[in-house]
């Protein structure tokens, strides 16, 4: 099972709201990612996080803030966003951060994200 | 800087026929592991296929292999037998050994034509 799972998929919010995403993978990996991606672009990275500890933050701004309850949950919480930061909001997971076996993430459905 | 350049941002193919998507990156490292990812309209991010750097023997995945040139940095993708399911954006990404982020192409969207 190689499933990481999104949700909501699509969120409508206005500038002054707070709203979270939700990213969920039961294949025992150990890291978790969040990235942004705009049509027609390559996912951008955002946040890693390693053993649930954060281990990059790709200096994004502070109306995005992580967290990761547990090794299965990884949330995005979002306050006061701008119109700008509509995009798609992909999830994914490792097994491990990099090299050995299992290093390949595998992604989640995407949160389409429009800020009003 | 590390780069990987896709310079087909576009390609059809017709239905049942072979295609090869290009890519190649620039990085010093000698040790690192390649991607391809396709996205389809439903946007989930799918991973096709992967490569060990370290490894001389190309990736085969049933209709999806990939030639793997290290010493000129190419890494292709070839899709054979091509149906209209493997319609979507197409993106090249490498990870270097003890790095922790993956290094995006710009895309190649693949169209299938019945």
């Amino acid at each position: 099972d190689t499933e990481v799972t999104q949700t909501p998929k699509h969120l409508v919010m206005g500038m002054t709201n707070k709203k979270s995403l939700k990213c969920e993978q039961h294949m025992g990996h150990r890291a978790m990612y969040w990235y942004k991606q705009k049509a027609k672009k390559p996912p951008e990275l955002m946040f890693v996080y390693s053993y649930e500890k954060l281990s990059i933050n790709e200096s994004v701004p502070s109306r995005f803030s992580p967290e990761c309850p547990n090794s299965s949950l990884l949330n995005l919480h979002l306050h006061a966003l701008q119109p700008e930061d509509s995009a798609l909001y992909l999830c994914a997971s490792s097994q491990a951060l990099s090299g050995g076996p299992r290093y390949e993430q595998y992604f989640g459905p995407g949160t389409r994200l429009t800020v009003t | 800087a590390q780069t990987v350049t896709q310079s087909q941002p576009e390609m059809s193919v017709q239905e049942a026929e072979t295609v090869t998507l290009s890519c190649t990156y620039d990085t010093s490292e000698s040790d690192y592991y390649l991607f391809w990812y396709k996205q389809p309209p439903s946007r989930q991010m799918i991973l096709v296929i992967r490569q060990e750097a370290y490894k001389q023997q190309n990736a085969t995945e049933n209709r999806f292999s990939v030639n793997f040139q290290k010493a000129a940095k190419s890494f292709s993708l070839k899709i054979s037998d091509s149906q209209l399911g493997d319609a979507a954006m197409y993106f090249c990404a490498y990870l270097i050994q003890g790095a922790q982020k993956l290094v995006f192409g710009q895309g190649t969207r693949l169209t299938i034509n019945p």
